[in-house]
């Protein structure tokens, strides 16, 4: 099946400094989505991209479709404390001839103050 | 604003019990999804109905669990018996259609005793 590859697993930040993550996969993905989730929560969705190239800004987080179609960045600018959780990449997965959805196993982000 | 809802929020059960957990998708939403998510882990897809059909249950236990919307709105997923292994969060989502932007549920945490 998928794979998606997060990376960084973690990040331990500063208040205000902007964040770059990233996300990979082994075959070509038509659709990337970003969700963040907090503790005892389900995922929230930030971001969805359905077109190579496409970028897409939702407040102070940015998101792109890579142009391979193998891989998605998420950027959030200014960190403020609200923005702590695990955010997790999403594409279509192919199985059962249906499209659900991989997920990669998140970046945990924690903001020192 | 529209929502995915889950109950219960929070569920305890010795092994070898049956457990069920339901979930209402958004009004209109054909897709519905089970996800099971383990602590520190993205979520797993489970089963994946269009309307009332299933179109993907290659991840399911199948021995053990089941899933049912009779009606193509409500869902309901049951394990029997349950395992120590089964506790994890288990997440419902639903989608306009397939290969686009899936919307969450809080979840049902399971814990087996």
């Amino acid at each position: 099946g998928q794979q998606l590859n997060q990376s960084p697993q973690s990040m331990f930040i500063q208040e205000g400094e902007d964040v770059s993550m990233n996300c990979t996969s082994s075959s070509i993905f038509n659709t990337w989505l970003w969700y963040k989730q907090d503790p005892g929560e389900g995922p929230v969705l930030l971001i969805a991209l359905y077109k190579a190239g496409e970028l897409t800004s939702n407040g102070r987080l940015t998101a792109q479709f890579g142009i391979t179609r193998k891989d998605s960045f998420l950027n959030i600018s200014a960190s403020i404390p609200s923005d702590v959780g695990i955010y997790f990449c999403a594409g279509p997965y192919s199985g059962g001839g249906a499209d659900g959805l991989t997920f990669g196993k998140g970046t945990h982000l924690i903001i020192q103050p | 604003e529209a929502e995915v809802a889950q109950s219960p929020r929070y569920k305890i059960t010795e092994k070898s019990q049956a457990v069920a957990f339901w979930c209402d998708p958004i009004s209109g939403h054909a897709t519905l999804y089970w996800y099971r998510q383990i602590l520190g882990q993205g979520p797993e897809l489970l089963v994946q109905f269009q309307d009332e059909s299933v179109v993907d249950d290659s991840q399911l236990p199948k021995d053990r669990f089941s899933a049912e919307r009779l009606k193509g709105v409500d869902s309901t997923l049951k394990i029997q018996p349950a395992e120590l292994g089964d506790s994890a969060m288990y997440l419902c989502a639903s989608s306009l259609g397939t290969a686009v932007a899936a919307f969450f549920g809080q979840g049902t945490r399971l814990t087996v005793v």
